[in-house]
């Protein structure tokens, strides 16, 4: 267990609807990823935070997509009108960043399965 | 980030050393190697990074070739719980933000064996 949590972890969702993942990192941890994780593949990186800033997004992440981290602690990654192409495992990481050293702590994973 | 190769699977017996490479010859002076290993269906764990000297932890050790272009992940008495997706990643140092993101690649899948 590092800390990081996820939650849910397992999610079944019908074409088209709507979804919303919860991700909570290590306390104090300023920086929070999001990767999306496919079978066979590594995972892949979404987007990242700085407290409450989102300072990069992949071109992964379609407008569909959208990340928040409101108060520099959690974050949510919301799917809206899924595809069966969404179906994927949704993992987030945290990280305290210091003046060089930066290393990524990540969760269990929400995996989602879009019928 | 610099692009790394690995193997795509290893054996190993248990209770003997596993030592997996990783080539990264376009790695640049600023770039650090990390090693991440995924255990089916969980999330990726860290092992071990460094730059240029070699790094021991409770883990495993890293060992970086003087011209840093290759590395080896070992681990010094694998047991079946070792067995895991292992990667490794090259990336650039916390400060610089365009380089945050991790790139894995597919990995070196090392089964240990009884």
């Amino acid at each position: 267990d590092t800390g990081v949590s996820q939650d849910p972890r397992h999610k079944i969702t019908k074409r088209g609807q709507n979804v919303t993942f919860r991700c909570d990192p290590i306390s104090e941890h300023n920086r929070l990823y999001w990767y999306r994780q496919t079978l066979g593949q590594g995972p892949e990186f979404l987007t990242y935070f700085q407290n409450e800033a989102q300072l990069e997004k992949s071109r992964l992440l379609s407008d569909r997509f959208s990340a928040e981290r409101p108060k520099g602690s959690f974050s949510t990654l919301e799917i809206q009108r899924t595809e069966q192409g969404d179906s994927a495992m949704y993992l987030c990481a945290s990280s305290l960043v210091t003046s060089s050293q930066e290393t990524q702590y990540f969760g269990p994973g929400t995996r989602l399965l879009v019928l | 980030d610099a692009k790394t190769t690995q193997p795509p699977s290893m054996d190993c017996a248990e209770g003997r050393a596993a030592n997996l490479p990783c080539n990264h010859s376009t790695i640049s002076g600023n770039e650090y190697v990390y090693w991440y290993r995924q255990i089916h269906s969980q999330g990726p764990q860290y092992i071990i990074h460094g730059l240029k000297n070699n790094e021991t932890n409770e883990m495993a050790s890293l060992i970086i070739t003087e011209d840093r272009k290759s590395s080896t992940l070992i681990l010094p008495h694998a047991t079946l719980r070792d067995t895991a997706v292992y990667y490794c990643i090259v990336r650039v140092g916390a400060g610089e933000t365009s380089g945050s993101r991790l790139t894995f690649g597919e990995g070196t899948q090392l089964t240990v064996n009884p």
